[in-house]
């Protein structure tokens, strides 16, 4: 079993749609948080960042962190075509290893 | 700040040549990180160096590869032979430890190599 699960997708939804990305992991020492967003032929972008549990918002984008679960969720409201890529979580305890889902692909039909 | 700069962008080559690949991190960065993508296996790390010395490379596949960090703005990752299943897109990313947000990674857009 990998330590972070994160389903491949593709995720396609309407525009305007509101998007739910998740990711489950069995290491409870997990602290560190992240969403990155990979548009095609770049490298990853941090798009949200949390420490410990609880909930973050950023314009249009909420990230939630659930330890007891050991569940992490990104939240796009109002989704734009511009959103379509695909969106990696990362986390990690302490120190500079990041664990990396497999990434979601998300497609938002126009 | 311009970013994390990987040089080159693409690369193709034939097996059994030599790949050299280049990465310029952000200035101040402190930790420089070195990770192939690949459709199987997604992002895998190979390997970290910190104040330009390389502290895990457990990553590293094979001896073919070899990286290098001769000073804190300049990283190398080298290929000697080349061999087509070296093909994925190879990542570079920096981030400052000690901050608060230590674990940040900063990426650049990767090279795109192909070994025929």
């Amino acid at each position: 079993q990998k330590e972070v699960e994160q389903d491949p997708g593709p995720l396609s939804v309407p525009e305007g749609a509101i998007v739910s990305l998740n990711c489950t992991y069995s290491n409870s020492a997990f602290q560190y948080f992240m969403w990155y967003r990979q548009y095609s032929r770049k490298g990853p972008e941090l798009l949200m960042y949390t420490y410990s549990s609880g909930n973050k918002e950023d314009g249009r984008f909420t990230a939630q962190v659930d330890k007891s679960s050991k569940y992490i969720s990104l939240f796009i409201r109002d989704s734009q075509p511009s959103d379509s890529a695909t969106y990696l979580c990362a986390m990690s305890h302490s120190n500079y290893q990041l664990i990396w889902g497999a990434g979601t692909k998300l497609i938002i039909k126009p | 700040d311009a970013g994390v700069i990987q040089s080159p962008r693409h690369e193709v080559t034939e097996m059994g040549q030599e790949v050299t690949l280049r990465c310029k991190p952000i200035s101040g960065h402190n930790s420089l990180f070195w990770y192939r993508q690949t459709m199987m296996r997604g992002l895998e790390l190979l390997i970290y160096f910190n104040n330009n010395v390389p502290i895990d490379d457990s990553g590293m596949p094979e001896d073919r590869f070899s990286a290098k960090m001769p000073n804190a703005s300049f990283s190398t990752l080298k290929i000697q032979p080349s061999e087509p299943r070296d093909s994925a897109v190879y990542f570079c990313a920096s981030s400052l430890e000690g901050s608060a947000a230590k674990n940040i990674q900063y990426f650049g857009a990767g090279t795109r190599l192909s070994v025929l």
